[in-house]
């Protein structure tokens, strides 16, 4: 069973709503992530945060807006989406990011939609 | 060019064949590497890391060739339950790490 939870499972929303993505991770890890992961596409990795520092974001559009409260919580919020950003939200953790061998457990995704 | 590249496949094979996947990478500050496993509509787990020396577990063989940038899962004796997406992945160390993930390649083991 995954250590790492992810609220909602699917989401529908319009361009003009405001939602947010939630994660939580119960394995004592210190790095968290989130990640895109589109059909036919690699999974992109959106944004990292260490200790809650965020330490990466990889060119994310603004709309896409992430909060690190604690080591254990991860949210996404969304705001004015467009439909190409339907896709399967994962979110990850890892011990932290001292190590390149660091692995990293996901949970189980969001999938989202956005008309 | 990407800075990871997978045969996105798929590959079908009949069950007890065996299978390799090669994954190629662009970054000579990649470091660390790994096989994921990610199957149909769940999360990518983490199959096994990979070494230079190369490494075993079970039916499953990682290799690395640091010189001509690429890495190998060798699959042995596949079984229907291999069906899923194989995913490579590097670690880039350019001052922080850095994880890409490759497209993934698709097998589907058949009966």
């Amino acid at each position: 069973e995954t250590g790492v939870t992810q609220t909602p499972r699917h989401l529908v929303m319009g361009m003009t709503n405001k939602k947010s993505l939630k994660c939580e991770q119960h394995l004592g890890h210190n790095a968290m992530y989130w990640y895109k992961q589109s059909a036919k596409k690699p999974l992109e990795l959106m944004f990292v945060y260490n200790f809650k520092e965020q330490t990466e974001n990889n060119s994310v559009p603004s709309r896409f807006s992430p909060e690190c409260p604690n080591s254990s919580h991860l949210f996404l919020h969304l705001h004015t989406l467009q439909p190409e950003d339907s896709a399967l939200y994962l979110c990850a953790s890892s011990q932290d990011l001292s190590s390149s061998y660091n692995e990293q457990f996901f949970g189980p995704g969001t999938r989202l939609t956005v008309l | 060019r990407k800075e990871v590249e997978q045969d996105p496949g798929p590959f079908n094979v009949p069950e007890g064949a065996t299978v390799a996947f090669n994954c190629t990478y662009s970054n000579s500050a990649s470091q660390s590497f790994f096989w994921y496993r990610q199957d149909c509509r769940k999360e990518p787990k983490l199959l096994m890391s990979v070494y230079s020396s190369g490494n075993e577990d079970g039916r499953f063989t990682a290799q690395l060739n640091r010189a001509s940038q690429y890495i190998s899962l060798l699959i042995r004796d596949s079984k229907l339950s291999d069906s899923a997406t194989y995913l490579c992945v590097v670690i880039l160390n350019t001052g922080g790490f850095k994880t890409i993930f490759g497209a993934g390649t698709r097998l589907f083991v058949k009966a």
